[in-house]
């Protein structure tokens, strides 16, 4: 178990280039989801996987941006247009499928800076 | 709408102490309550999770209590360390998704020696 990890750790951009984070969740999960988190609050759902399927869809992930994980293993998400309310610890957690309540993994985040 | 609600903000006990930071919930439909961990610059981990059959669940010094009635649950963390000194979060999901999660705002925690 090698846990969940995110590229880069941290990215400073310019308003309006576009980025693209990615996560690599433990090997056996398939399940795979996104949150952001900004300073002093908890963290909020954005989206998840299950397999290559992407399954649900916040109201807080606008056109800008968009998510994949083409072979149900790492996940990619890209944000265009980057606005200064971007800035935001983005978080990537994978788990396995069941009734069990699977716990969460998280990765250690990517840290967007929007200048 | 804010569904989860956590208390205190922040909190400073003394080593050996007993810290205790309280969540109160909206909707009934959550069923899974897992209080998370998390330390500067690190993502948050998983301390202990608690479903509403039960009204106590201990693991080491960490315990959640939970009040269904009063849809109210809190973290105790017994004999407080200066290494617990973290942001706590506590959550809640409903069956259909336990990784959907919903987070409080977080109580950051500080144990002096």
């Amino acid at each position: 178990d090698t846990g969940v990890s995110q590229d880069p750790r941290h990215k400073i951009t310019k308003r309006g280039q576009n980025v693209t984070f990615r996560c690599d969740p433990i090997s056996e999960h398939n399940r795979l989801y996104w949150y952001r988190q900004t300073l002093g609050q908890g963290p909020e759902f954005l989206t998840y996987f299950q397999n290559e399927a992407q399954l649900e869809k916040s109201r807080l992930l606008s056109d800008r941006f968009s998510a994949e994980r083409p072979k149900g293993s790492f996940s990619t998400l890209e944000i265009q247009r980057t606005e200064q309310g971007d800035s935001a610890m983005y978080l990537c957690a994978s788990s396995r499928p069941g009734t069990d309540n699977s716990p969460l993994h998280f990765g250690n985040g990517t840290r967007l800076t929007v200048t | 709408q804010q569904q989860v609600k956590q208390s205190p903000q922040s909190l400073i006990v003394q080593k050996g102490g007993i810290s205790i930071i309280n969540c109160a919930y909206e909707n009934t439909a959550f069923d899974y309550f897992p209080w998370y961990q998390q330390f500067p610059g690190k993502g948050p981990a998983l301390l202990i999770a608690i479903r509403p059959d039960v009204s106590e669940k201990k693991e080491g010094r960490f315990t959640i209590s939970f009040n269904k009635s009063a849809k109210q649950f809190s973290l105790h963390i017994m004999d407080s360390q200066p290494g617990d000194s973290a942001t706590y979060f506590c959550a809640a999901s409903k069956p259909s998704n336990t990784g959907k999660l919903i987070f409080g705002q977080g109580t950051t925690l500080q144990v002096k020696p």
